[in-house]
């Protein structure tokens, strides 16, 4: 079945810095990818989609690259600030009665 | 304001006493969901809705009912809770029209003792 990684420890970057988060998957490539980004005791908030033709896609600070044949798809923070620190979640959509395959997350702390 | 809402958002209770989280959703979209969110283990898709009357079970049913009666909502039920049932639920909602971006609600925490 389709597994979902995503780096389990903390990223502490520097304030300005770039953030780069990873998401790895197995077996056969999604026909979307989405990110999102969850604060402690809150849900989760939709920030971008790429679709599987798309290598990448750019909102503001936020860029979301997706390698199909590496099956990774890499979110980078550019200018990093304090308030970036959260979690976030990748999400394959199997593009299949709109259910998602979610990653565990990876908790971003920017150090200002 | 386009939101989910859920209640309670904060819920302590005892072994086998049923109990219902309720979801409400004013963005009249198809699809709902119910997840369930351990530490370290992400997001578990309980249950599942497209669209009024038709639900199907997620990775994680049992233990867990749901219903849609009605376009906007999609109650959890748990007819007899159990301490491993202890964890943060999310309902989430999206549109057929869009690109499955899904709109969560703000969580309910269950603790079953």
């Amino acid at each position: 079945s389709q597994k979902i990684e995503q780096n389990s420890e903390a990223l502490n970057i520097q304030e300005g810095k770039t953030a780069t988060l990873t998401c790895n998957y197995t077996n056969y490539s999604p026909a979307y990818l989405q990110w999102y980004r969850q604060d402690p005791g809150r849900g989760p908030v939709f920030l971008l989609l790429i679709r599987e033709n798309e290598k990448e896609k750019r909102k503001e600070r936020l860029k979301v690259t997706f390698d199909t044949t590496l099956k990774q798809s890499l979110f980078h923070i550019t200018a990093s600030q304090p308030a970036d620190s959260a979690t976030y979640l990748c999400a394959l959509d199997m593009d299949s009665n709109y259910q998602l395959i979610w990653g565990a997350g990876t908790k971003l702390i920017i150090k200002p | 304001e386009a939101q989910v809402t859920q209640n309670p958002r904060y819920l302590i209770t005892v072994t086998g006493k049923k109990l219902t989280v309720t979801c409400s959703q004013n963005m009249n979209h198809e699809y709902m969901s119910w997840y369930r969110q351990d530490p370290g283990l992400g997001l578990r898709q309980i249950y599942y809705s497209m669209n009024v009357e038709v639900t199907d079970k997620g990775d994680v049913p049992e233990g867990y009912k749901v219903s849609r009666k009605e376009k906007r909502n999609f109650p959890l039920i748990l007819e007899s809770p159990s301490p491993n049932q202890t964890s943060l639920y999310f309902c989430a909602s999206s549109s057929s029209l869009g690109d499955n971006e899904q709109f969560f609600g703000p969580g309910t925490r269950l603790t079953v003792l």
